[in-house]
């Protein structure tokens, strides 16, 4: 069975640092460019970062930009997310999203069950 | 680009059929437009994608129509499993277009 688990999720405080990972299984992670995609209490969905197959190509989103670091080991079939200098509104539970648009599909097509990151004092 | 979901709830009883719209701020091609649905503690599930493809899995009740700039998603018999949020989703390239969502509609129980 094909299956993302997201782990690395908690509490810190504001300024603080997590690092998310995203662990792949019934599948090659390589092929695939992979996302993190976040979901505030409350909110809809916020695209928050991508990155290709062979990590040749990174994007973020403007609100995350500079803090945030994606990068994935496709031999250990893992995606990470490190999250430095976090804020409230960084607060949501985060998703890693599959992206199998190499194969003509243009969606997001398996997601892991999310990992609650809270940021509070 | 935006997309601007509507309605922001819809309150029907299972078997009836439900309309969901979205609208997009400029004209997207049919290949980029998803469909999801979320509910809570579960990961969100791929329903629609390239307007009208149903997903691997995904029961025929379930159908995505549109072009242009106006999409519609469509449960033709709500089942009690249906009750949900539903999002609709433009595929970009890149930023700031990466991956954009509209706001979602909620179906609840009537």
């Amino acid at each position: 069975e094909e299956q993302l688990v997201e782990s690395g999720g908690g509490l810190v405080k504001p300024g603080g640092s997590l690092r998310l990972s995203c662990a792949a299984s019934g599948f090659p992670l390589s092929p695939y460019t992979m996302n993190w995609i976040r979901q505030a209490p409350g909110k809809g969905l916020e695209w928050v970062s991508s990155i290709s197959g062979s990590s040749g190509y990174i994007y973020y989103a403007d609100s995350v930009s500079g803090r945030f670091t994606i990068s994935r080991d496709n031999a250990q079939n893992s995606l990470f997310l490190q999250m430095d200098s976090l804020r409230a509104e960084d607060t949501a539970v985060y998703y890693c999203a599959r992206d199998p648009s190499y194969f003509g599909v243009f969606a997001p097509d398996r997601w892991g069950q999310g990992t609650l990151v809270t940021v509070s004092s | 680009i935006v997309l601007t979901q509507s309605p922001g709830t819809l309150s029907l009883s299972p078997g009836e059929r439900a309309t969901l719209s979205c609208r997009a701020s400029l004209s997207i091609g049919g290949a980029y437009l998803a469909w999801y649905q979320l509910k809570p503690g579960q990961a969100p599930r791929l329903l629609i994608y390239g307007t009208s493809s149903r997903a691997t899995g995904i029961p025929d009740r379930f159908s995505g129509s549109g072009s242009g700039t106006d999409f519609t998603l469509t449960i033709s018999r709500l089942e009690a499993e249906d009750f949900a949020v539903y999002y609709c989703h433009h595929y970009g390239t890149s930023p700031p277009e990466r991956l954009t969502f509209g706001g979602g509609t909620k179906v609840e129980i009537k």
